[in-house]
C-alpha cells in the first residue's frame, strides 16, 4: 500500500544534540508538510515543501530546519534541541491533483533528556 | 481569516449511545472541512471531508458529518458509539494559499463508558 513512513518512531536525545527525523513516500505527492504536536493540543504546521520550494511559517524557530533531497524523502533537523521540543512530529503529504486532504505518517516521539 | 472551534475537550458517551462532536468554522471562501481521528502514539486518519457536492458526508467507521452553511458547523456524528472509537478527533478546514493549509481545532477527546 502507499504510505507515508516515519523513522524512528520513538528518538531520545539529549539537551543540545543535534537530531534528525525522517520521512519517506510512496504516494509520489508533490508537497510534504511538518508539523509539532505537543501533548493534548492540536498539530501545528512547522513548514511544507511545494515540490523543492521551501515554505517556512513565520512563528518557526530557526532551530528547526528541513531538507528536501528528491520527492520521496524529507528531513527535520533540530539542531539544538532544547526540552520544550519534546513532542510528537508529523509528517504529511499532498498531490495537488488531488484528493484534496493530507495523508499523515506515524508520527516520531521525541524525547529530550 | 479562517479559524475552526471544537466546542467539548473532553466528551464522554455510553458504549451505544449517540456520538456527537461539535465544529464550527469561520471562513471568508466555501471551506473545505475535514475531520481526522488519532489514537494515541499516532498520526491522524482521515474519517471523512468535505470539499463540495451533496452536504451530509459520510465517512469510514460508521461516522458522518453535515456541512451546514447556515450555521457554520461541520458536527460529526456516530449513531452508536464503541470501545475502540475512544481517540482524539480533530476537526481541520483547509486554506488555498498554493497548497491547501490546515486549520486545525484545538481536538475533543472522546471517552466510551462501558
Amino acid at each position: 500500500d502507499a504510505m507515508v513512513i516515519q523513522n524512528p518512531r520513538y528518538q531520545v536525545t539529549q539537551f543540545g544534540k543535534p537530531v534528525t527525523l525522517s520521512c519517506s513516500q510512496t504516494l509520489n505527492h508533490n508537497v510534504m508538510y511538518w508539523y509539532q504536536q505537543k501533548s493534548s493540543q492540536a498539530p501545528k504546521l512547522l513548514f511544507h515543501y511545494y515540490d523543492k520550494d521551501f515554505n517556512n511559517e513565520a512563528d518557526t524557530p530557526d532551530n528547526f530546519q528541513s531538507r528536501r533531497p528528491n520527492t520521496s524523502f524529507c528531513f527535520l533537523d533540530i539542531r539544538s534541541p532544547g526540552l520544550g521540543d519534546a513532542a510528537m512530529y508529523l509528517c504529511a503529504t499532498e498531490s495537488l491533483a488531488g484528493p484534496d486532504e493530507q495523508f499523515f505518517g506515524p508520527g516520531t516521539r521525541l524525547t529530550v533528556l | 481569516a479562517q479559524s475552526v472551534t471544537q466546542l467539548g475537550s473532553h466528551v464522554s458517551v455510553s458504549e451505544g449511545a449517540l456520538v456527537l462532536l461539535r465544529c464550527n468554522y469561520s471562513s471568508s471562501v466555501p471551506p473545505y472541512l475535514f475531520w481526522y481521528v488519532q489514537y494515541p502514539n499516532q498520526g491522524l486518519q482521515l474519517l471523512l471531508k468535505f470539499t463540495t457536492g451533496a452536504t451530509l458526508v459520510k465517512g469510514i467507521n460508521g461516522f458522518e458529518a453535515e456541512f451546514k452553511k447556515s450555521e457554520t458547523s461541520f458536527h460529526l456524528t456516530k449513531p452508536s458509539a464503541h470501545m475502540s472509537d475512544a481517540a482524539e478527533y480533530f476537526c481541520a478546514v483547509s486554506i488555498t494559499s498554493g497548497t491547501y493549509k490546515y486549520i486545525f481545532g484545538t481536538g475533543t477527546r472522546l471517552k466510551v463508558l462501558a
